[in-house]
């Protein structure tokens, strides 16, 4: 997992408050993917972003969740108005990949997530 | 609408054995698959990768083995060691850049 770094690792809040999870992708790596892992359950896409772009946000809830990459800093996931449902391990990927097209048999290098408790 | 599945939540097995994970996929527009490993309280290493193209791939003690008409796959570990306890997912990729996981499966391998 070395590379793609997540922060931070443990992020405890209270309902009703905001969760700002951050996501710095690996050298070189221009596209960012964020999942979300609930207690015994698999990993569930939620949003695809490329630089200053939102290639695939099917995945996310309709309200209350967003996510931006901005052309400069780490690529950020916020929760506002949190909820305890919203309590779970939120992963972030990255990807070489360039541009859109079908030449894609690379993997997705993962962080070692944010762990989200809201009490 | 669970596209991969891994239908079996864990596997115990003895050191020196062989290890078999399943799963399978309801896409047939799925291409790209992968086996991913994960420990607690860090986040997914990738472990290996198989294309359509292929029904076999090799990796020291870790094989991937695609059956495309049954849209199953299999990795298969040999020998298991003590280190490979973890959960195990499987995911797929098919003409959008997303992947999608599976459920996964919890191996316990003991001495």
């Amino acid at each position: 997992n070395a590379g793609v770094m997540q922060n931070p690792r443990h992020l405890v809040r209270r309902r009703g408050q905001e969760a700002r999870l951050r996501c710095s992708p690996m050298k070189g790596h221009s596209h960012v993917y964020w999942y979300r892992q609930l207690p015994e359950e698999g990993l569930k896409f939620m949003v695809y972003l490329q630089k200053e772009n939102i290639i695939d946000e099917s995945g996310m809830p309709k309200e209350r969740f967003s996510a931006e990459f901005p052309k400069e800093g780490p690529s950020i996931l916020r929760i506002q108005q949190v909820v305890r449902g919203d309590s779970a391990a939120y992963f972030c990927a990255s990807s070489p990949r360039t541009g859109q097209g079908v030449s894609y048999n690379s993997p997705l290098h993962f962080g070692n997530g944010t762990r989200l408790t809201v009490t | 609408d669970q596209q991969v599945k891994q239908n079996s939540p864990s596997l115990s097995v003895q050191e020196g054995r062989i290890s078999i994970l399943n799963c399978d996929y309801t896409n047939s527009m799925f291409d790209y698959f992968l086996w991913y490993k994960k420990y607690p309280a860090e986040g997914p290493t990738f472990l290996i990768s198989i294309s359509s193209i292929k029904d076999k791939n090799e990796d020291g003690r870790f094989t991937v083995f695609l059956n495309k008409s049954a849209k199953h796959l299999s990795l298969h570990i040999v020998p298991s060691q003590p280190g490979d306890s973890a959960v195990y997912f499987c995911a797929a990729r098919g003409n959008t850049d997303k992947l999608i996981f599976g459920t996964g499966t919890r191996l316990q391998v003991f001495p």
